[in-house]
């Protein structure tokens, strides 16, 4: 079965601190993973995913099939970050979301 | 640009009304999904549908049924609306095409109040 956990409910960071969201995920193929956002008062979106390993507005996330991880992280917080973060786990066409992770970030 | 839409942003309903909350997504997506949002709890698979007239149940189906007639359209039916109905629904679509990656694209979102 596909789990995704994201332990952390709440993140409470300050302006220029690093910022890391945790996502750790059980699948027994070979998983496609995805982290999206959603900011206040607007709709869920893609932040990012681990096959395109981009970085997008400076967050970066690694896939670490070791570990079964794929954490989002970002060096220098930005007020802007403020939002709901969910990792989602792919590999059949039916993702599942982790419960997400609010992330707020003081100036 | 992938546009998913949803027929309300906001509704209120009182308890036994029957509810229709309806999305449309305009990329000829195969996939579409019906989700819950609420707090602590993340998002939660009410139905999806692989295709016309496909349905398959998902996560939590209890009091919720589902048509899709049309590629395009999705819609989630609350047979009698109950208080612990109330939420935020989630429409989202996504393509076959494994070049897509799974990639779903999401409705603004219906919070539904059940009085």
């Amino acid at each position: 079965a596909q789990r995704v956990t994201q332990p952390e409910k709440l993140l409470s960071v300050f302006k220029g601190a690093p910022v890391e969201l945790k996502c750790n995920y059980s699948y027994s193929g070979s998983p496609e993973l995805f982290w999206y956002v959603q900011y206040s008062r607007q709709r869920l979106q893609l932040l990012l995913r681990h096959i395109s390993r981009e970085s997008i507005k400076g967050f970066t996330a690694d896939l670490n099939k070791g570990e079964t991880s794929f954490h989002l992280k970002k060096p220098f917080a930005q007020e802007e970050d403020s939002a709901m973060y969910y990792c989602a786990l792919g590999g059949s066409y039916i993702p599942t979301f982790g419960r997400g992770t609010s992330l707020i970030v003081h100036p | 640009d992938v546009k998913v839409t949803q027929s309300s942003r906001y509704l209120v309903k009182r308890t036994g009304e029957k509810v229709f909350l309806e999305c449309v997504q305009d990329m000829d997506h195969e996939n579409m999904f019906w989700y819950r949002q609420d707090p602590g709890l993340g998002l939660r698979l009410i139905y999806f549908s692989y295709d016309v007239k496909m349905k398959e149940k998902g996560d939590i189906p209890e009091g919720y049924s589902v048509s899709r007639e049309k590629k395009e359209r999705f819609s989630l039916i609350l047979e009698s609306a109950s208080t612990n109905q109330t939420s935020m629904y989630l429409c989202a679509s996504s393509s076959l095409a494994p070049t897509s990656y799974n990639e779903q694209f999401f409705g603004p979102g219906t919070r539904l109040t059940v009085l």
